[in-house]
Formats: C-alpha cells, structure tokens, sequence
C-alpha cells in the first residue's frame, strides 16, 4: 500500500500569514492527490483533488501543487477558521490512503 | 440538498457483528460509488471500502478485508456495512461518503460511532 506521510505534525504560524504544508508518497501517486480539511466534530471536506484543481466553493486562499511523490497544498493568508486540521489522501492504487494529517495552530 | 446519514452503531464485545446503514438523498443514489471512511479516536480517517455505482464492484482496506461487506440498494438509496469479527481497533466514527468522479469524497455524512469494548 502507498504510505503518505505529511509533514510538519504541527504548524504554529498567525493569521495572515502563508501556510505550506507537505504530503510525501512512499512511491508515485502521479497526480491523484487530494487535500481534505477537518474541523473539530465534523466529517472532512474536500479542499482539492487531482494535486492542483480546488473543489467546489473552495475560497482561492487555497492551492495545491506538485506531482510524482510531493505535494503542498498553500492557504496563502490564514482566515481564523483555518487552523484546523489537513489531510492528503491517493487515489493512484487500491487501498486508498490517507496521511497522518498536519494541524495549522494559531501561533 | 446532498444528504447522508449514517446509522447503526453502538457498543458491540469483540468478536461480535454490527450492520451499519447510510441513507442517502438530495442525489442520484445510483449513479455514484460510494465509500466508508473511519476515524479513530484521536487519529486520522482511513479508508475503509468502496463499491461501485451499480454494486457490481467493492474494495476494500486490508485492515478489514474478509471481515467487512459493503452493499447497496439502489432501489432504497441505501448503502450498507456489515462488520463481524469485530477487534477493540475496529473502534471509530463511521462516516459514509459519496464519490467524485476522480474517486474522492465530497459529500461526508456526520457519522455514527462503533466502539468495541467488553
């Protein structure tokens, strides 16, 4: 199975300011990357999928990029509703698979 | 609107059976794969299984494979997850998800919680 693994665990950082977070696959995924968003209590959201496209009502704050095996997904000025928590998940082989998952925490 | 609802989880020893539903609505139910996802408390999701828009074809997770059986009604707009052979890791929040049409999840329903515990 492919391992992803998202760096950092943890992003302390302010609001406004930019926010990139990394997604490494233990071999390619290609592009059949997505980024989720997870607030507390709730089911994750679809933030971007195929590495660079957003899904539907995504605010432009958020982007993805790369390809192969690393990733990023960039909130370019952190909303106070974004420190939360991320995370990537292929679509390239069965099983499908998730990372460890990033939380962005006010600094 | 989009609807999922999940349903059927409780408190279950190990070793025991759970049967979860997922009601879906607002959609053409029988156009579109559909997963399981769970989550761990504490942890994050982890794909559990996924089957085909018409049931014909099903994934499943290594974790749960031969344990776990994803189905579906069409008929009812209703996708199901019989769990036997229930382990204490199977603990989790259960979360049904449609598909998109790059195989991802776009719409999660809230959820319903199995623990596995004596």
């Amino acid at each position: 199975e492919i391992v992803l693994t998202q760096s950092p665990a943890t992003l302390s950082l302010s609001p406004g300011e930019r926010a990139n977070l990394s997604c490494r696959a233990s071999q390619s995924v290609s592009n059949y990357l997505a980024w989720y968003q997870q607030k507390p209590g709730q089911a994750p959201r679809l933030l971007i999928y195929d590495a660079s496209n957003r899904a539907t009502g995504i605010p432009a704050r958020f982007s993805g990029s790369g390809s192969g095996t690393d990733f990023t997904l960039t909130i370019s000025s952190l909303e106070p509703e974004d420190f939360v928590f991320y995370y990537c998940q292929q679509r390239s082989n069965w099983p499908l698979t998730f990372g460890g998952g990033t939380k962005v925490e006010i600094k | 609107q989009v609807q999922l609802v999940e349903s059927g989880g409780g408190v279950v020893p190990p070793g025991g059976s759970l049967r979860l539903s997922c009601a879906a609505s607002g959609f053409n139910f029988s156009s579109y794969g559909m997963h399981w996802v769970r989550q761990a408390p504490g942890k994050g999701p982890e794909w559990v299984a996924f089957i085909r828009f018409d049931g014909i074809k099903n994934f499943y997770a290594d974790s749960v494979k031969g344990r776990f059986t994803i189905s579906r009604d069409n008929s009812k707009n209703t996708l199901s997850l019989q769990m036997n052979s229930l382990r204490g890791e199977d603990t989790a929040v259960y979360y049904c998800a449609k598909m998109t049409p790059q195989l991802n999840m776009d719409v999660w329903g809230k959820g319903t919680t199995v623990t596995v515990s004596s």
